[in-house]
């Protein structure tokens, strides 16, 4: 209950083309998700987040869409480009203060040129 | 605001031996965070502070490791006896008071146990 699914491990995308990363969870406690972005060699920088009273959130490229519901959680990135090419990660936490976020094992994404 | 530095980047180390990790965090922050990362997988959460309390501690933090921010500023992660499967990128974030959602990562401390 405690973990969040993260899919696929690894995507190929064309410059200009759309990435599409999903993220599954059970626990319902959860009420902060955000995605981190890793280079090689750094730690990871947070990129976006969302939380469950939203559907949706937009900041520049990048986009959440998230289905409550479901409990499923999903980042785009349009008109994807080389420099996006890092590893993401999707994340939880629990609606406590402080907690640790619980992080998803990753896509390493692979864009084009 | 010059960001999370941890020290050293690289320690490569014989089993049994102790190593020792520092972390400074961004000087307004108060919250700071031990994470461990190991190759294809995510972080794992190992330990939190709030100023000088330690207020959470992973299931991860066998009895090998401690962790200590003496003085509410920096925070030094030692692990004794280590292991082959110690061997990973330990990772320190922060977060300031009302910010705890979002952490700033350093680049982490890549420990090698031979």
């Amino acid at each position: 209950q405690q973990q969040v699914k993260q899919s696929p491990q690894s995507l190929i995308v064309q410059k200009g083309g759309i990435s599409i990363i999903n993220c599954a969870y059970e626990n319902t406690a959860f009420d902060y998700f955000p995605w981190y972005q890793q280079f090689p060699g750094k730690g990871p920088a947070l990129l976006i987040a969302i939380r469950p009273d939203v559907s949706e959130k937009k900041e520049g490229r990048f986009t959440i869409s998230f289905n409550k519901s479901a409990k499923q959680f999903s980042l785009h990135i349009m008109d994807s480009q080389p420099g996006d090419s890092a590893t993401y990660f999707c994340a939880a936490r629990l609606n406590q203060a402080g907690t640790a976020l619980i992080f998803g094992k990753g896509t390493t994404l692979s864009v084009s040129s | 605001d010059t960001g999370v530095s941890q020290d050293p980047r690289h320690k490569i180390t014989k089993r049994g031996q102790n190593v020792t990790f520092r972390c400074d965090p961004i000087s307004e922050h108060n919250r700071l965070y031990w994470y461990r990362q190991t190759l294809g997988q995510g972080p794992e959460f190992l330990t939190y502070f709030q100023n000088e309390a330690q207020l959470e501690k992973s299931r991860l933090l066998s009895d090998r490791f401690s962790a200590e921010r003496p003085k509410g500023s920096f925070s030094t992660l030692e692990i004794q006896r280590t292991e082959q499967g110690d061997s990973a990128m330990y990772l320190c974030a922060s977060s300031r008071r009302g910010g705890a959602e979002k952490l700033f990562f350093g680049s982490g401390t890549q420990l090698s146990v031979l």
